[in-house]
Formats: structure tokens, C-alpha cells, sequence
């Protein structure tokens, strides 16, 4: 099975702009959680979505969004970005929610200058 | 809120067993988990444990769990250069919640 792949790798935007990530989990995999990595605050949780529908939400400003479509694949908006969401974004995936082990892609390195 | 610690560094030689120490404090916790970073990757979970076990084996990993003192460690046998990376402990409950330790960047010198 092919594990989570998340779309770009890498991405360089500036201040004020908007950018949407990709993540495309597990086949079979029905929820789909967002997190941020920085070396300042390590990993935090942003979002997770379960059949379209956003079950969880992290202590984010409204600029992070996401949704999910009906092949469980998902996206994450942030939009007028700030220096400080330079980071690394990982999507995990499981096969439901709850007490489900969750697989992470391996991440969209955004910089923003 | 509710957290998860670790200690930031641990070196060991190549060939001797790594210990990686994490507490947390949410007594609700249902799963604990290990996972394993490498330079400019995501995370790879190693290994879980539910929160009813003491112990779980797998192959050169082992996880023990104090529940009474909320304690978690994960334990290399025979630690190999390429073990070096970061280690996260995570925890999560009933809902879902997902919380991390800051990770402990593991280095293992030949």
C-alpha cells in the first residue's frame, strides 16, 4: 500500500500571500489530521477531518483552514501568511478516528519571506 | 493544558542500548506512541502501546509504561548509526487529541 504522500515538497511564498497543501492518505484511510512543526514550538495540531467533516480544531487564527473531499484526500489553506508559519506541515492519516494509529506523510516544507 | 515531556539529547556509543525517557500528564490517555524522525523527513511511527499494557516488544524496540507515574520509555537494543534521528512520544485519548514531546534527537557515535 502506498503510504501518505503530500503535495509539494517544498514551497517558497511571501507575506500576504495564500497557499494550499495537498495530502492525499492511506487508501482506506478516512481521517486526515494536520500538524505544524517548528524547532520554536515543536508539533502542534491544526485540524482533522473525517468524511468531510472537520471533527477537531487546534488552538490556529482562522487565516488556517482545511477540508476534505469525498475521497479522503485533503487540503490546508493558510492565507495572508506571516513569517512566522514558516514551517514544516505534516498530514497523518487513519483508518478512522479515535483510538487509530496515525501514519504521517512526510511533510510540505513552506518558507515564507 | 495537558503535556508531554522528553529530554532533548541522548549520545550513545554504536552496539550499546539507547533509553528514551517521556512523561505526560494526561491521565486519559488511551494510546502512547513513539515515533521516529530523520533529517527532512516526516514521522515514522515506530511502535505503539496501549495504555493498559506494561510493556510491548518488538524486535530491537521495547516500550515500557508506568501508568501509575504516567512514564513512558523506549529502549534500542544494540543502537546502530543509522538509529540516529529525533524520537517523539505522543499520547492520545478518546477523542483523538494528539499531543507531542518535543523530541529527543538520538546520536549514535561509531
Amino acid at each position: 500500500k502506498a503510504g501518505v504522500t503530500q503535495t509539494p515538497r517544498y514551497l517558497i511564498k511571501t507575506r500576504g500571500q495564500q497557499v494550499t497543501l495537498s495530502c492525499s492518505p492511506i487508501s482506506g484511510h478516512r481521517s486526515v489530521s494536520w500538524y505544524q512543526q517548528t524547532p520554536g514550538q515543536g508539533l502542534q495540531f491544526l485540524f482533522e477531518y473525517f468524511s468531510e467533516t472537520q471533527r477537531n480544531k487546534g488552538n490556529f487564527p482562522g487565516r488556517f483552514s482545511g477540508r476534505q473531499f469525498s475521497n479522503s484526500r485533503s487540503e490546508m489553506n493558510v492565507s495572508t501568511l506571516e513569517l512566522g508559519d514558516s514551517a514544516l506541515y505534516l498530514c497523518a492519516s487513519s483508518v478512522s478516528s479515535g483510538k487509530d494509529t496515525q501514519y504521517f506523510g512526510p511533510g510540505t516544507r513552506l518558507t515564507v519571506l | 493544558g495537558e503535556d508531554v515531556e522528553q529530554s532533548l539529547f541522548l549520545s550513545v556509543r554504536e552496539g550499546d542500548s539507547s533509553v528514551i525517557n517521556c512523561t505526560y500528564t494526561d491521565s486519559s490517555s488511551t494510546y502512547l506512541y513513539w515515533y521516529k524522525q530523520e533529517p527532512g523527513a516526516g514521522l515514522q511511527l515506530l511502535t505503539y502501546i496501549f495504555s493498559n499494557m506494561d510493556m510491548k516488544q518488538d524486535q530491537r524496540l521495547t516500550v515500557l509504561l508506568n501508568k501509575k507515574d504516567k512514564h513512558l520509555s523506549l529502549r534500542i537494543a544494540d543502537t546502530q548509526t543509522g538509529d540516529s534521528a529525533i524520537y517523539f512520544c505522543a499520547e492520545s485519548n478518546d477523542n483523538n487529541d494528539m499531543r507531542f514531546g518535543a523530541g529527543t534527537r538520538l546520536t549514535v557515535k561509531p
